[in-house]
């Protein structure tokens, strides 16, 4: 019945690691995002992916990259990871790519990064 | 750039009371405005999605004001609960790929 679900929804890695978090959608939306709340509760967009059209946030590290093997799924591959990493991600997802359309969150993950 | 901004930070507020809640936005060529909720260690919950072409939306006991001219969204709580007890965030489009500007949120505590 889960709308967006993320796995895992803890993650502890140690510094340089690479991990992945994935999200998959089962609403037939044509668009997935990723955002990241820091420590201070602050939401912020990494990316928005449509058809193969990858939007990135001129902030987020080449580190950070999303990977999508079909519409309903939109993984993030992080690699050597760092302590400012250390956040929880949400997965969203909209119908369309247009403005106009409502945003559904996942559950989120929370990384910790030691 | 948009920039969107919620206040207060923080409410207390007894229960049965009726309270309004702030967010404001610089760019006023908004498509919508969406609010939402966050229960703590949780994710977002969709609360209300009001197109720029309206002025309220309503869901039950709560109630969504835009006016772009201004730059100012309010979120309006009726009969507040305990249960209402959340983090209220509101977040606007920007730039391209429908990509959500959120404001930093208003932590509401509703006592019985």
């Amino acid at each position: 019945d889960t709308a967006v679900s993320q796995t895992p929804k803890y993650l502890v890695t140690q510094m340089g690691n690479d991990k992945s978090i994935k999200c998959e959608q089962n609403l037939g939306h044509d668009t997935m995002y990723w955002y990241k709340q820091d420590s201070k509760k602050f939401l912020k967009i990494m990316f928005s992916y449509n058809n193969k059209e990858l939007i990135i946030n001129e902030t987020v590290p080449n580190r950070f990259s999303p990977k999508s093997p079909d519409k309903a799924h939109l993984n993030l591959h992080i690699n050597s990871l760092e302590l400012g990493d250390s956040a929880v991600y949400f997965c969203a997802s909209s119908l369309r790519v247009v403005h106009g359309y409502e945003q559904y969150f996942g559950p989120g993950t929370r990384l910790t990064v030691t | 750039k948009q920039e969107v901004t919620q206040i207060p930070a923080a409410l207390s507020v007894p229960e049965g009371e009726n309270l309004v809640l702030n967010c404001s936005f610089t760019d006023s060529a908004i498509y919508n405005l969406q609010w939402f909720r966050q229960d703590p260690g949780k994710g977002l919950t969709s609360l209300l999605l009001i197109q720029s072409s309206q002025r309220e939306q309503t869901s039950g006991r709560l109630n969504a004001s835009l006016d772009k001219s201004s730059g100012r969204s309010t979120l309006y709580i009726a009969a507040s609960q305990p249960g209402d007890s959340a983090t209220y965030l509101c977040a606007a489009p920007t730039g391209a790929g429908n990509m959500l500007t959120f404001g930093g949120g208003t932590r509401l505590m509703v006592k019985p």
